[in-house]
């Protein structure tokens, strides 16, 4: 069974431009999560989807969203980006949402802003 | 506040010395405890998901515990491969499942 998918690997941009990255999780699996990985603050929570519906955001300002698709295939789009945005993004898939199945994490984007 | 520390920061070890790593928590509403191990360049790889204390699970040479305020990873006679980060997250009550509060992990490196 394929893992979490994320493209691209990796991703420079210029301050101010705005960015997509995309999450495919493990097939059948319905809640998707976005996570945000730096070297000072560790991961943290930016937002969860299940069913396209967000049914959580974490504490990032605006310029952070993200939609599910009917396949449960997800996006997150940073916008007016900023050098502070530099950072791993993870996305991870659970099969339900009830709370028992764990999260199972993709290798991430890498995005360097510059 | 969801809060997790873990500790040591960071350990090193030879070859076939065990040891424990640990993670303390939070107490109220918890909904699971996870142990994660990320390798550099990767997602976090799950491992082990505990619900309430006492509760206690394994996978080859790692062993998961979980009480009411701490949560344990012993390590028995680690090999060079067993080297990565470790996490612990916890996940709150709520209808957010996919929401975890994660430590700052444990540096792992086990010498040949």
């Amino acid at each position: 069974k394929a893992g979490v998918t994320q493209t691209p690997r990796y991703l420079i941009k210029t301050r101010g431009q705005q960015v997509t990255l995309s999450c495919s999780p493990i097939s059948g699996h319905r809640s998707v999560s976005w996570y945000q990985q730096t070297p000072g603050q560790g991961l943290q929570f930016l937002f969860e989807y299940f069913s396209e519906t967000q049914r959580n955001k974490g504490n990032f300002p605006g310029r952070f969203s993200g939609r599910q698709f009917s396949n449960s295939r997800s996006e997150m789009n940073v916008s007016t980006l900023e050098l502070g945005d530099s950072a791993l993004y993870l996305c991870a898939s659970s099969l339900e949402g009830t709370g028992k199945s764990p999260l199972h994490f993709g290798n991430g984007t890498r995005l360097t802003v510059t | 506040e969801d809060q997790v520390t873990q500790s040591p920061e960071a350990l090193r070890l030879q070859e076939g010395e065990s040891s424990s790593l640990n993670c303390s928590y939070t107490v109220s509403g918890l909904r699971g405890l996870f142990w994660y191990r990320q390798d550099p360049g990767k997602g976090p790889e799950f491992l082990f998901t505990l619900y309430s204390a006492g509760e206690e699970k394994e996978k080859e040479r790692l062993k998961a515990t979980l009480t009411k305020k701490e949560s344990f990873l012993h390590i028995t006679a680690p090999k060079p491969e067993d080297s990565a980060t470790y996490l612990c997250a916890r996940r709150a009550g709520g209808t957010s499942y996919g929401k975890l509060t994660f430590g700052q992990g444990t540096i792992l490196t086990v010498h040949p």
